[in-house]
């Protein structure tokens, strides 16, 4: 009954590191989003996409890209992990009537 | 500007106490507000939204626009409602814009 995937559950990755978080849903839902999680700051949205080939930068877009080459999954990179990245990353997706998010798994990223 | 705020991070109550998890907001517009929920090990859910007037596990919350508030209640407290909470408003672009948790825990 899982709807949005996400690939990892925890990583571990060293300083100057390309990282691929991957997510993937499966309700057809336009709209994709990439949050990280991090006590006392709730979640922030880093980047989101509301079609293929579309990203729009969220509140916190610095040292992240993303890539959306097919509706059903939507990856987020670290260019260059750097310790202040070390956070939990939620994935999640929405469609275009109910606005009622679905949440990935998260993923656990510790940059050492 | 678009902004939600939970004043505690931390709530604790003892079961059969009523509770209530403070969330104000800041929006020009109309707004339309979420409660989550992220029990121990699972992920982010949905709880309840202000459109629906649902109750959902026994809780309620109402918008109030004079005072922007979405507060999260519930009159007589569990121990299975022990969990992180965030209140969250739908902005612009159909993004959603969290608060920053509060971490409820209902004494047994």
């Amino acid at each position: 009954d899982v709807k949005v995937t996400q690939s990892s559950r925890y990583l571990v990755k060293r300083t100057g590191e390309k990282v691929f978080l991957e997510c993937v849903q499966d309700m057809d839902h336009e709209n994709m989003f990439w949050y990280r999680q991090d006590p006392g700051l709730g979640l922030r949205l880093i980047y989101f996409s509301y079609d293929v080939k579309m990203k729009e930068k969220g509140d916190i877009p610095e040292g992240y890209s993303v890539s959306r080459e097919k509706k059903e999954r939507f990856s987020l990179i670290l260019e260059s992990a750097s310790t202040n990245q070390t956070s939990m990353y939620l994935c999640a997706s929405s469609d275009m009537t109910s606005y009622g998010y679905t949440f990935g798994s998260g993923t656990r990223l510790t940059v050492v | 500007a678009q902004r939600v705020t939970q004043p505690e991070k931390l709530l604790s109550v003892f079961k059969g106490a009523p509770v209530e998890l403070k969330c104000n907001y800041s929006y020009s517009g109309s707004p339309e507000l979420f409660w989550y929920v992220q029990y121990s090990r699972q992920r982010l859910q949905l709880l309840l939204r202000h459109i629906s007037r649902e109750s959902i596990k026994g809780f309620t919350a109402d918008l109030n626009k004079g005072e922007t508030s979405f507060h999260l209640k519930k009159p007589f407290a569990q121990e299975e409602d022990s969990a992180m909470y965030y209140c969250a408003l739908l902005g612009g672009a159909q993004k959603l814009v969290f608060g920053q948790g509060t971490r409820l825990t209902i004494n047994p």
